[in-house]
């Protein structure tokens, strides 16, 4: 069955820009999560979304926010972009909860200039 | 709080050599543990995981992690690298106290000497 797809695989936006990044989970998952990926502060939780409902936060600005459609499609949004949002942005879905495991999408490489 | 620790930041093993990847974690609730691998450039890749019951747990490419809980340790084993192991691995802690995230150590690079 298919992965968990993120697009686009690579973006360059400028500082001051907003970015919307996509999610397409698992089919039948309906958990997605979403991780930044810096060199510098590694893997940190950005959200957790299930049916459509914010379940989890982590502690990041609200300039970053996010959503959950029906279909269980996420996408994450960042307003007002510093050079330090630049990162890996990976989105992982699961069936349920975290006793069931990630899958862990090939992320989304963002450069901010 | 919950954390993850894993000490090392670089290993480095020759092909065929055996390899123990350390974790150490602290969490308040019942841990449930996990260990992905990332090729650059890549996505994480889940090897094992472990929720209860037998300690010792075999994942995918031929390594096995073992839960000692008096020790809150989840060290991941290898007992023949191959070149094609040489990535960065990730010790995970989720759980029953129901927040819905992993929290993720800092990685150990692995290379893998012919």
């Amino acid at each position: 069955k298919a992965g968990v797809t993120q697009t686009p695989r690579y973006l360059i936006k400028t500082r001051g820009q907003q970015v919307t990044l996509s999610c397409s989970p698992i089919s039948g998952h309906r958990s997605v999560s979403w991780y930044q990926q810096t060199p510098g502060q590694g893997l940190q939780f950005l959200f957790e979304y299930f049916s459509e409902t914010q379940r989890n936060k982590g502690n990041f600005p609200g300039r970053f926010s996010g959503r959950q459609f029906s279909n269980s499609r996420s996408e994450m949004n960042v307003s007002t972009l510093e050079l330090g949002d630049s990162a890996l942005y990976l989105c992982a879905s699961s069936l349920l909860r975290d006793r069931d495991g990630y899958t862990f999408g090939s992320g989304t490489r963002l450069t901010v200039v | 709080a919950q954390s993850v620790t894993q000490p090392d930041i670089h290993i480095t093993v020759s092909e065929g050599a055996s390899l123990e990847l350390r974790c150490n974690y602290s969490y308040g609730a019942t841990p449930y543990l996990f260990w992905y691998v990332q090729s650059p450039g890549q996505g994480l890749q889940l090897l094992l995981k472990y929720f209860s019951g037998d300690t010792l747990v075999q994942g995918i490419k031929g390594f096995e992690a073992e839960f000692k809980r008096s020790q809150s340790s989840f060290n991941l084993r290898k007992p023949s690298v191959h070149w094609s192991d040489a990535a960065e691995y990730f010790c995970a802690v989720g759980g029953s106290g129901g927040y819905n995230k992993l929290i993720f150590g800092a990685g150990t690079r692995l290379a893998v000497h012919p």
